[in-house]
């Protein structure tokens, strides 16, 4: 089975533009969550979605949204963006039907914003 | 506040000695605690998963153990090898059921040195 992808896997913006991430899931799995992390806060949990519903959400601001197509694939938007938000963008699936359920992480997305 | 902490600095240990990496947590009740290897550059890798009725779990050199009482997790490689160098994340599920946030220690830096 192939793994996690996501696309882009690096990404240069600017301050006060937007920019969507890709996450396609392993074949199967229904669960897809995003995680941000930074040297300094570590991994941080985004959100989950399930089945096209997003089912728990992070403490971020509305900024950072997601949203999951019925192939279970996801996309997640980050707008107005901020130097803060520089991070690896990490999604991951699961097979099972939630968060209890071993994580299967893709590669990341590096976003950097200048 | 919760918590869920890791040894921030780095364990440096020989070949063939056991690692033992602690996990603590405060003001959670998991009922699943997680266990991921990160290399650098790239997503995390499940390793375990350890429920609140199993004090112990073990996979080939691996070992976790989880106290509830103690609200602590040790998670053991045996007979390390310069391969098992990474960075080692506990996790945890805040929340019930199917739902909730998957919450990450910050992580423990292993070196295994030959």
């Amino acid at each position: 089975k192939a793994g996690v992808t996501q696309t882009p896997r690096y990404l240069i913006k600017t301050r006060g533009q937007q920019v969507t991430l890709s996450c396609s899931p392993i074949s199967g799995h229904r669960s897809v969550s995003w995680y941000q992390q930074t040297p300094g806060q570590g991994l941080q949990f985004l959100f989950e979605y399930f089945s096209e519903t997003q089912r728990n959400k992070g403490n971020f601001p509305g900024r950072f949204s997601g949203r999951q197509f019925s192939n279970s694939r996801s996309e997640m938007n980050v707008s107005t963006l901020e130097l803060g938000d520089s991070a690896l963008y990490l999604c991951a699936s699961s097979g099972g039907t939630g968060l209890t359920y071993e994580q299967y992480f893709g590669p990341g997305t590096r976003l950097t914003v200048t | 506040s919760q918590k869920i902490e890791q040894n921030s600095e780095a364990l440096n240990i020989q070949e063939g000695k056991t690692a033992t990496l602690t996990c603590n947590y405060t003001n959670y009740s998991p009922a699943y605690l997680q266990w991921y290897r990160q290399d650098p550059g790239r997503g995390p890798v499940f390793l375990l998963l350890i429920r609140e009725n199993e004090k112990e779990k073990r996979k080939e050199r691996l070992k976790v153990t989880f106290d509830t009482t103690l609200k602590q997790s040790l998670f053991h490689i045996t007979a390390s090898q310069p391969a098992d160098s990474a960075t080692y994340l506990c996790a945890l599920v805040d929340g019930s059921g199917n739902t909730g946030k998957l919450i990450f220690g910050q992580g423990t830096t292993l070196q295994v040195k030959p």
